[in-house]
């Protein structure tokens, strides 16, 4: 297991295609998060789940994303009509559940939408 | 809401000088905070966490409640920890709030 694994790392769309991100997390994590960090800024919180069950969204995520875990293992995040806006790196992290515990950061997808 | 502070976009220290990274957060509680860093093309590792209590490659931190404040610190600043530092809390098991970051550069 080398770690939490991302892909595509790299993704350009036109503005109101749709894309879809994958995340592998490390195998016995059962907690999977997903941020979003544009430039200057610190990673942002957008959703996150325990195994299949995603607990929270953030009001950043607007009802164009939607994210799943369907099985507890990897997770997508799918963006529909994509904006100029949405252009930004997105990250997914793992962890076990418990306080204080670390999360461990994939490399990220990288997003542009012209 | 909770919200964490990096007040310094950019920190600039000569090799061998004392280096302070300044965090402060707002929470009403008692969070758990910490120390991300991310090297040049590298993916984003944690550095720290305030209950470990650690010193990890020369850098500490002290949780200091009554100013609400996690500076890192180290005493003698080297060409390799040039990087970007991300202050982070979290509150039971919450997910994380970072700050904006501060770009470490340490001049030879």
């Amino acid at each position: 297991d080398t770690g939490v694994s991302q892909n595509p790392r790299h993704k350009i769309t036109k503005r109101g295609q749709n894309v879809t991100f994958r995340c592998d997390p490390i195998s016995e994590h059962n907690r999977l998060y997903w941020y979003r960090q544009t430039l200057g800024q610190g990673p942002e919180f957008l959703t996150y789940f325990q195994n299949e069950a995603q607990l929270e969204k953030s009001r950043l995520l607007s009802d164009r994303f939607s994210a799943e875990r369907p099985k507890g293992s990897f997770s997508t995040l799918e963006i529909q009509r994509t904006e100029q806006g949405d252009s930004a790196m997105y990250l997914c992290a793992s962890s076990r559940s418990g306080q204080g515990l670390e999360q461990f950061f994939g490399p990220g997808t990288r997003l542009t939408v012209l | 809401a909770q919200r964490v502070t990096q007040p310094e976009k950019l920190l600039s220290v000569f090799k061998g000088a004392p280096v302070e990274l300044k965090c402060n957060y707002s929470y009403s509680g008692s969070p758990e905070l910490f120390w991300y860093v991310q090297y040049s093309r590298q993916r984003l590792q944690l550095l720290l966490r305030h209950i470990s209590r650690e010193s990890i490659k020369g850098f500490t931190a002290d949780l200091n409640k009554g100013e609400t404040s996690f500076h890192l610190k180290k005493p003698f600043a080297q060409e390799e920890d040039s990087a970007m530092y991300y202050c982070a809390l979290t509150y039971q098991s919450t997910p994380l709030v970072f700050g904006k970051g501060t770009r470490l550069s340490v001049i030879a």
